[in-house]
């Protein structure tokens, strides 16, 4: 069974570091995996996908990149803002799964310092 | 720009009430999905519905069912609810392509508190 796991739970930087979020996960079997952010008490919103196909995706000043072999994705976040701090998830679309459900890691809680 | 929307922020009822959580999405999406997230349990998938009338159980159906009787609207539905169904819901819905899945969109959630 598909398990994504996301490590460190939480993160503390002051603002306009680079930082990077990990996600690995233990099936390299999948369509595609996606990153999403939440604010507190809100839904999520959608980042970068990545097809299983792709190595890596950018959106401003955010880069994903994926690895299937080695069961890993990073999150890159450039020159980071107060406005960044939320939860960030990362969801794997797997083969085992029905109809390309996603498995979600529990994510990991970024706070960017002024 | 893709649209999830479901019809409550917040929520509360009462123990043993037959409760309906909507969720309309207006990309004529074909997947719909319903999430329940729970501190330390992450999100788990309810039920999920990969065309009109057509379900699928998730990781966690019991207690729950749906029902899908237009493209865009995809309803969850809490037979007689109860405090451990105190929780996060979330919609999301997405475009099939052949074997290729597409982006999921999210809506707002809905906070159901089951007193």
């Amino acid at each position: 069974k598909q398990e994504v796991t996301q490590i460190p739970a939480a993160l503390s930087v002051p603002e306009g570091e680079n930082l990077v979020l990990n996600c690995s996960f233990t099936d390299s079997a999948i369509y595609n995996l996606q990153w999403f952010r939440q604010d507190p008490g809100k839904g999520l919103t959608s980042l970068l996908l990545i097809q299983s196909s792709q190595r890596e995706q950018t959106s401003g000043r955010l880069n994903a990149s994926l690895d299937k072999s080695s069961g890993r994705s990073t999150l890159y976040i450039a020159a980071s803002q107060p406005g960044d701090s939320a939860t960030y998830l990362c969801a794997v679309g797997d083969y085992g799964g029905s109809q390309g459900n996603l498995i979600f890691g529990k994510g990991t809680k970024l706070s960017v310092k002024p | 720009d893709v649209k999830v929307t479901q019809s409550s922020r917040y929520l509360v009822k009462r123990t043993g009430e037959k409760v309906f959580l909507e969720c309309v999405q207006d990309m004529d999406h074909e997947n719909m999905f319903w999430y329940r997230q729970d501190p330390g349990l992450g999100l788990r998938l309810i039920y999920f519905s990969y065309d009109v009338k057509m379900k699928e159980k998730g990781d966690i159906p019991e207690g729950y069912s749906v029902s899908r009787e237009k493209k865009e609207r995809f309803s969850l539905i809490l037979e007689s609810a109860s405090t451990n169904q105190t929780s996060m819901y979330l919609c999301a819905s997405r475009r099939q392509e052949g074997l290729r899945n597409t982006e999921a969109f999210f809506g707002q959630g809905t906070r159901l508190t089951v007193v």
